[in-house]
């Protein structure tokens, strides 16, 4: 598609519960973040793809919270055993890497998770 | 102190008028300054991006960067309904995470 692609855009679910979250990146984008949006908060940095390979995933909150990306394209955030603190709206970013480090993001519209 | 500081509003203004959105960061480590505009339900798109010090003008919209204040702000000419958003600034240094500000909720006011 034209744009990055997130599904599903809304997710309902008990605590306890495992979740995944999907991306498919921009075509031929290289570097793909995952941040984490919640009221009052601003976007939180959780972990960045260059390629399939996880240089930085220094935002990670918990080690219930896990991502990968395969083929270098679709990446998946799984949260296992949801608190009620994981509410929040999970986006994904993508972009393309030039060397000159000035890469700009585009993003999905985002999955907003709810755990009641 | 925080990283990067951004006041959430929210900003009412009348349609036509200029606005003034700021932030301020503590990080010397970055080295290319962005707004970001969110509408409601809808990820941020990138609006203004600037590398060094001074003026960067598109359209409506002029992105200043203080370096030595550590102080970006962004202007918005003739506003519109349209521009009613959240507006968040964001900073890059050479590794490529980004660090976003909290946002600036935006209303103009027809």
């Amino acid at each position: 598609g034209a744009g990055v692609s997130q599904s599903p855009s809304n997710k309902v679910t008990e605590k306890g519960k495992d979740v995944e979250l999907r991306c498919d990146p921009i075509s031929g984008h290289t570097a793909l973040y995952w941040y984490r949006q919640s009221l009052g908060q601003g976007l939180e940095f959780l972990i960045y793809f260059q390629g399939n390979s996880a240089p930085d995933k220094s935002g990670l909150p918990s080690d219930r919270f896990s991502a990968e990306r395969t083929g270098g394209s679709v990446s998946t955030l799984t949260i296992q055993r949801t608190q009620q603190e994981d509410s929040a709206v999970y986006l994904c970013a993508s972009s393309l890497i030039t060397g000159g480090g000035n890469e700009k993001l585009f993003f999905g519209s985002g999955t907003q998770l709810s755990v009641l | 102190q925080k990283e990067v500081e951004q006041d959430p509003g929210p900003l009412s203004v009348p349609e036509g008028a200029i606005v003034s959105l700021n932030c301020t960061y503590s990080n010397s480590a970055f080295q290319y300054f962005m707004w970001y505009r969110q509408y409601s339900r809808k990820g941020p798109e990138l609006l203004m991006y600037t590398y060094s010090s001074g003026n960067k003008e598109d359209g409506r919209f002029t992105a200043q960067v203080d370096k030595s204040s550590k102080y970006i702000s962004l202007f918005i000419r003739d506003s519109q309904p349209s521009d009613s958003a959240t507006y968040l600034c964001a900073f890059k240094g050479g590794y490529q995470k980004v660090t976003f500000g909290i946002g600036t909720k935006l209303q103009v006011i027809p």
